[in-house]
C-alpha cells in the first residue's frame, strides 16, 4: 500500500529565499509524481508532473527532481515571493489499483 | 481551453438532506475522479470514473455514489447527510486513467451539512 508523507508540514521564510520541499514514497512502481499548489479554499493546481522514466521537471523558478530508488521527490522553489504562499502538494499513483494517493502537504508562507 | 468546471461551488444542507455535485472535465479528457478534502483527514480519494465506468472506488459507506455520462461530465451524490460529509469536494481529470495521466481540478464546491 503506497504511503506519502510530506516535510515540513509548514514553512516560513523570507522574501527571496531558495528553498526545497520534501515528498516521500514508500512503494517505488509508479507511473508518475505529480507536484500541486493549493490556495486556501481552491481547488488544486497543477505545478509538474514528472514521469518515472525521467529525473527533474523545470517550469519558471520551480524544479521538481524524482529518485524512485529512493521513494523521494524534492520540489526547488528558487528565489521565493510573497505569491508564493500556499499548501504544496504531492500526489503518487497507487499501484495497487487506480487512485492517487495525496501527501498531507506543506504548507509555505513567504514573509515581505 | 476550459478547464474543470464543478458546480454549484457553495452550498449548505441539513442533516439527512442528499446533495448532487457536478463535474465537467476538460474537453476530451475520459476520466473523472473525486476526493473528499477535510482538515483532519486530508484529501482522500472518493471514486473514478472513466468511460462511463467506475474504475475503482475509495473507502466510503455507500451514501456516496456517482455516474459518468456519455459526455464525460459526472455526478456524485451523497445520500442522508450526516454532520461529518461537510467537506470540500474536489474532482479532477485526466486524459487517461488518473494514475497514468497528469490530473487537472476543479474549484471544488463546498459542502456545509448543519
Amino acid at each position: 500500500k503506497q504511503e506519502v508523507t510530506q516535510i515540513p508540514a509548514a514553512l516560513s521564510v523570507p522574501e527571496g529565499e531558495n528553498l526545497v520541499l520534501n515528498c516521500s514514497f514508500t512503494d517505488s512502481a509508479i507511473y508518475n509524481l505529480q507536484w500541486f499548489r493549493q490556495d486556501p479554499g481552491k481547488g488544486l493546481t497543477s505545478l509538474l508532473l514528472i514521469q518515472s522514466s525521467q529525473r527533474e521537471q523545470t517550469s519558471g523558478r520551480l524544479n521538481a527532481s524524482l529518485d524512485k530508488s529512493s521513494g523521494r521527490s524534492t520540489l526547488y522553489i528558487a528565489a521565493s515571493q510573497p505569491g508564493d504562499s500556499a499548501t504544496y502538494l504531492c500526489a503518487v499513483p497507487n499501484t495497487g489499483g487506480f487512485k492517487t494517493i495525496f501527501g498531507a502537504g506543506t504548507r509555505l508562507f513567504v514573509k515581505a | 481551453k476550459a478547464g474543470v468546471t464543478q458546480t454549484p461551488r457553495y452550498l449548505i444542507k441539513t442533516r439527512g438532506q442528499q446533495v448532487t455535485l457536478s463535474c465537467s472535465p476538460i474537453s476530451g479528457h475520459r476520466s473523472v475522479s473525486w476526493y473528499q478534502q477535510t482538515p483532519g483527514q486530508g484529501l482522500q480519494f472518493l471514486f473514478e470514473y472513466f468511460s462511463e465506468t467506475q474504475r475503482n472506488k475509495g473507502n466510503f459507506p455507500g451514501r456516496f455514489s456517482g455516474r459518468q455520462f456519455s459526455n464525460s461530465r459526472s455526478e456524485m451524490n451523497v445520500s442522508t447527510l450526516e454532520l461529518g460529509d461537510s467537506a470540500l469536494y474536489l474532482c479532477a481529470s485526466s486524459l487517461t486513467l488518473s494514475n497514468t495521466g497528469e490530473l487537472f481540478f476543479g474549484e471544488g464546491s463546498r459542502l456545509t451539512v448543519l
